[in-house]
């Protein structure tokens, strides 16, 4: 248990479905950020807050939208994905943003049919 | 560009054995290093290291960092097969907000 909640755990949806990933943190830490595994590459760093406020944007595409209405909370609003965006989504906190240790949900696994 | 490069990027090593795991970088305004451990799935934090030539211990896990030659080193004493995992050597810098996650090392610990 690491403190960071990932929901759901898996999810499945077509190119055209619109779906949200969550996140939760029960750490009291002030910076979420969102990461993308792909098989066999590294983390790739998506979106950071801290306090609330978005502080890094990884030139990711529109159609992943991030949410972040509390420091405890994040989500990753998905529309009109691809199946190259099929990947493990991880989230995690921080008490900080800079090298403060990251803390890591279990991630969602997503497949795009 | 900053850059990270971890070797070797796979090892196999029975139980018992001690294993050294390498991690170069190249970061502009380079500040802290950080080891994570990755079984299946999230990266656990494991050593953050600022200062050159100070070993930093917890259990049978060390590491240290060389400011001057830039790497750091991360060892593993009597392995056990709970540590087979992808370790992953993560530098930041002063200047960007993100962690640069290489491929990190692949250790498989056989029985």
């Amino acid at each position: 248990e690491t403190g960071v909640t990932q929901t759901p755990r898996h999810l499945v949806m077509g190119m055209t479905n619109k779906k949200s990933l969550k996140c939760e943190q029960h750490l009291g830490h002030n910076a979420m950020y969102w990461y993308k595994q792909s098989a066999k590459k590294p983390l790739e760093l998506m979106f950071v807050y801290n306090f609330k406020e978005q502080t890094e944007n990884n030139s990711v595409p529109s159609r992943f939208s991030p949410e972040c209405p509390n420091s405890s909370h994040l989500f990753l609003h998905l529309h009109t994905l691809q199946p190259e965006d099929s990947a493990l989504y991880l989230c995690a906190s921080s008490l900080g943003q800079g090298d403060q240790p990251q803390h890591f949900g279990d991630g969602t696994r997503l497949s795009i049919l | 560009e900053d850059k990270v490069v971890q070797s070797p990027l796979s090892l196999v090593v029975h139980e018992g054995d001690t294993v050294t795991l390498n991690c170069s970088y190249e970061v502009t305004n380079f500040r802290s290093l950080l080891w994570y451990k990755q079984e299946k799935k999230a990266p656990t934090f494991l050593f953050m290291l600022t200062s050159s030539g100070i070993e930093k211990k917890s259990g049978r896990l060390s590491s240290i960092l060389d400011k001057k030659e830039l790497f750091s080193i991360l060892n593993i004493t009597a392995t056990q097969t709970g540590d087979s995992a992808i370790y992953l050597c993560v530098p930041w810098s002063y200047s960007g907000y993100a962690l640069n996650f290489g491929k990190g090392t692949s250790l498989l610990v056989t029985p």
